[in-house]
């Protein structure tokens, strides 16, 4: 039973429009991820937060944005969505340092 | 940086037959180790984790993993396979100062009858 949400599971959508991945938890942690993952290839880290009005980017170049304003909520925004855009994008969230990611059921963006 | 390598892409094994992957990790302190399964259209699901300790962990489904300080490795076994395994199996390294989880590229489990 998923405690982290993601919305929608499936989005197929032109080129050059603006899209949001929703991404909340209900477990109150506080550190958040989006990972991007293609196929045969490892997850890569894109954004993290480790508390609200607090992002980072990660270990891999994303042209997506995220926001947190809410502790529960993390969502990431891309502003012009492009077919290198496509792939799979997973949310996460742990407590504290070392602990287990609890990830989201993800989101498979298609750009066409 | 830590790194980890799953040296196997894909992997096929017989129902009832037993299956390791194998995981290969790069770190300089004790790393907290982990084992997650990915089905078709899922997010990621925990089998286990090591943090100190008993060097044998057991897990969900019953899977169980052995951590091996001298050769870097937290190899993933199951001593009978079920058609349900079939899956995307995934190892991943952190530390208890760091929040961010390291993953290896994956292994793909496929079943045959």
């Amino acid at each position: 039973e998923a405690d982290i949400y993601q919305t929608p599971r499936y989005l197929v959508i032109g080129t050059g429009k603006k899209i949001t991945l929703e991404c909340s938890q209900t477990m109150g942690h506080d550190k958040m991820y989006w990972y991007q993952q293609d196929p045969g290839m490892e997850l890569h880290l894109i954004h993290y937060s480790y508390g609200v009005n607090s992002t980072e980017k990660g270990d891999l170049s994303s042209e997506s944005t995220v926001s947190r304003i809410r502790t529960e909520h993390f969502p990431l925004t891309l502003e012009s969505a492009r077919p290198s855009h496509t792939s799979q994008y997973l949310c996460a969230s742990t407590d504290r340092g070392g602990s287990p990611l609890h990830f989201g059921n993800g989101t498979r963006l298609t750009v066409t | 940086a830590q790194s980890v390598t799953q040296p196997d892409i894909h992997i096929t094994v017989s129902e009832g037959a037993s299956l390791e992957l194998r995981c290969n990790y790069s770190y300089g302190a004790t790393p907290y180790l982990f084992w997650y399964v990915q089905s078709p259209g899922q997010g990621l699901q925990l089998l286990l984790k090591y943090f100190s300790g008993d060097t044998l962990v057991q897990g969900i489904k019953g899977f169980e993993a052995e951590f091996k300080r001298s050769q870097s490795s937290f190899n993933l076994r199951k001593p009978s396979v079920h058609w349900s395994d079939a899956a995307e199996y995934f190892c991943a390294v952190g530390a208890s100062n760091d929040y961010k989880l390291s993953f290896g590229a994956g292994t793909t489990v496929t079943v045959r009858a």
